[in-house]
């Protein structure tokens, strides 16, 4: 089945210590998209790709940067995580941005 | 900025009764699309139902159904003959533009009770 995918589940960092969390997709969508839902809370997006092109929110710290090194994969990197970065990080497609967006199980990480 | 309201952190419903969850939206926009995702513990989101702004028919997916009120920027996500595997966290989303964000309400949390 076409699917997203999310690596790891879960994810245990150190404070500061620099963490990457992966999202692959059998889709073929162009555009993916990263979240951030802290506990009890609503996903905020953080970035989305549209094919190469980067979008980032206006108020995502600067310590998240992604990569897209090609259509199927969709990089999240911490450069330095702080205790305020413990969350589920959510990845997402879609196509041409259209109206349905498919979410993958999500990346818990906790920062010790 | 868009917003998006949903008032009712908890809910809960009786299996096999109907329940209503709401939501309310603002935007100055006139085409958009709004959503119902459905997040159970520890489980993806997944698509519950759409509304294309431009639409006056209400949309309907088998048990789930939704009364749209564009004008009162109103819309509501009905659940028909409730099912255990209902209780899930409920995010109301408004997407108010081709490959932007969606932007998700605070969400309510419907507990189905046998």
């Amino acid at each position: 089945d076409a699917m997203v995918i999310q690596n790891p589940r879960y994810q245990v960092t150190q404070f500061g210590k620099p963490v990457t969390l992966s999202c692959s997709q059998t889709l073929n969508h162009n555009v993916m998209y990263w979240y951030q839902q802290k506990s009890s809370q609503a996903p905020k997006l953080l970035f989305h790709y549209y094919d190469k092109d980067f979008n980032n929110e206006a108020d995502t710290p600067d310590n998240f940067q992604s990569r897209r090194p090609n259509t199927s994969f969709c990089f999240l990197d911490i450069r330095s995580p702080g205790l305020g970065d413990a969350a589920m990080y959510l990845c997402a497609t879609s196509r041409d941005g259209g109206y349905e967006q498919f979410f993958g199980p999500g990346t818990r990480l906790t920062v010790l | 900025a868009q917003t998006v309201t949903q008032s009712q952190p908890e809910m809960s419903v009786q299996e096999a009764e109907t329940v209503t969850l709401s939501c309310t939206y603002d935007t100055s926009e006139s085409d958009y699309y709004l959503f119902w995702y459905k997040q159970p513990p520890s489980r993806q989101m997944i698509l519950v139902i759409r509304q294309e702004a431009y639409k006056q028919q209400n949309a309907t997916e088998n048990r789930f159904s939704v009364n749209f009120q564009k004008a009162a920027k109103s819309f509501s996500l009905k659940i028909s003959d409730s099912q255990l595997g209902d209780a899930a966290m409920y995010f109301c989303a408004y997407l108010y533009n081709q490959g932007g964000k969606l932007i998700f309400g605070q969400g309510t949390e419907l507990s189905v009770k046998p």
